[in-house]
């Protein structure tokens, strides 16, 4: 009942389009989702996050979409670059719980 | 300036030895983890510490043992290195533990042949 799932594994778009990134959830008690960001031989920072009484977070090109009722959430990342090509981790947590991590995803955006 | 420093940056090891790495943090947080990335696991939460309190451990290996001598220091000791054990371990910190995201260091990369 721990799990976070992310899907797909990896994802190629070209230049331009919007990327989607999903999440899953399975502990209704979650309430907190942070979304990483991990470029190759760094350590995750931490990109965009929501709290379950809302159902959409903006910051510039990325959004959260939260459905508490599906415990699913996607981020979209609008007008790819190839700068964003990275891995984006979906992570969870609520109470004193620790976050639970999902297993990422590998973004390539092709120019 | 990084926030998180950890060191060192790579380390090579050779197998039943032991190494620590370090982590200091600057931010003046309250909650320290340990983290490990390799090729088979993205991402593997091992501990979390609290006021320097081990709080959470989710790593059965006992050769694997924290230890902080300072609120703001959280270093890893790993006796009877294995090659499984080869893997970049990331040291985070957050204000308190809890629904907060914690900020990562980047990270010690550990080769033991």
């Amino acid at each position: 009942q721990q799990q976070v799932r992310q899907s797909p594994q990896s994802l190629t778009v070209w230049e331009g389009e919007t990327a989607i990134l999903n999440c899953s959830y399975e502990n209704s008690a979650f309430d907190y989702f942070p979304w990483y960001q991990q470029f190759p031989g760094e350590g995750p920072a931490l990109l965009i996050s929501i709290l379950s009484v809302s159902n959409k977070k903006e910051d510039g090109r990325f959004t959260i979409f939260f459905n508490k009722r599906e415990k699913k959430l996607s981020l979209h990342i609008a007008d790819s670059q190839p700068g964003d090509s990275a891995t984006y981790f979906c992570a969870a947590s609520g109470g004193n719980y620790q976050l639970i991590w999902g297993s990422g995803t590998k973004l390539i955006i092709k120019p | 300036d990084p926030k998180i420093i950890q060191k060192p940056k790579y380390l090579v090891a050779v197998t039943g030895s032991e190494k620590i790495l370090i982590c200091e943090q600057y931010l003046g947080h309250n909650a320290m983890y340990w983290y490990r990335q390799s090729a088979k696991k993205p991402l593997e939460f091992m501990f979390s510490y609290s006021y320097q309190k081990l709080m959470d451990n989710q790593t059965a290996s006992s050769r694997f043992q924290p230890q902080s001598s300072k609120k703001n220091h959280l270093d890893l000791q790993i006796t009877a290195l294995k090659p499984d054990d080869s893997a970049t371990y990331f040291c985070a910190s957050s204000q308190d533990r809890g629904n907060q995201a914690p900020l990562f260091g980047e990270g010690t990369r550990l080769s033991v042949l």
